[in-house]
């Protein structure tokens, strides 16, 4: 089985940075997906990694170690928009539905 | 381009009754999924299906619940016999195969709640 484990709620202040972590337990890894969900909204792709190291894309970054189980989002010069939910997701070991987190709803506050 | 489709947005209706959620993918996506979004709970894989392949329907909860996807493009998700504990958003996404790496784009989602 599939288990994906992130904080429920964060809370960071506009302009700063703050760093949303994930950890997995799965069978076969296959990478992992980062999504944006802003309230009433679609999920939005953000990143995939599936190789360990760090990937930056502007003011998101994404990065993960495979020997941990592990990934996070570091997203950087907040801004109020920034406030969503965040969803960690991975694909199955032999099919192509994503197992997601709760997700981790980030607000960020002036 | 457009992006994924679905109707209704919302679907206000009675325990017991069936209801049908539309799907429209993003054109030349051959993979379709469905999931559902409980309150509190993070996306639940419902199905797939990936071009003329029989789809993976072990994420369906109930015999309840059932999907297709017509000339491979459009899908419609039917839940008969509506309860409450259906009460969930619906959401669909497409992506252009079947792979592991390929993101999945998501529709705005159809809010189901079961008076």
């Amino acid at each position: 089985g599939q288990n994906i484990d992130q904080p429920t709620e964060m809370t960071a202040t506009e302009g700063a940075i703050v760093q949303i972590n994930c950890t997995y337990q799965t069978s076969g890894f296959n990478g992992l997906f980062w999504y944006q969900q802003h309230a009433g909204e679609a999920p939005t792709f953000l990143s995939y990694n599936v190789l360990d190291g760090l990937e930056e894309k502007g003011r998101f970054s994404s990065f993960l170690s495979r020997s941990k189980g592990y990934s996070y989002l570091l997203l950087k010069e907040l801004q109020m928009k920034d406030s969503a939910s965040y969803l960690c997701a991975v694909p199955g070991a032999g099919s192509y539905q994503l197992t997601f987190g709760k997700g981790t709803k980030l607000s960020v506050i002036p | 381009g457009a992006g994924v489709s679905q109707s209704p947005s919302n679907k206000v209706t009675e325990k017991g009754k069936d209801v049908e959620l539309r799907c429209d993918p993003i054109s030349g996506h051959t993979a379709l999924y469905w999931y559902r979004q409980s309150l509190g709970q993070g996306l639940e894989f419902l199905i797939y299906f990936q071009g003329n392949s029989a789809p993976d329907k072990s994420g369906l909860p109930s015999d309840r619940f059932s999907a297709e996807r017509t000339g491979g493009s459009v899908s419609t998700l039917t839940i008969q016999r509506t309860q409450q504990e259906d009460s969930a958003v619906y959401l669909c996404a497409s992506s252009l195969a079947v792979a592991h790496t390929d993101t999945q784009y998501f529709g705005p989602g159809t809010r189901l709640t079961v008076l």
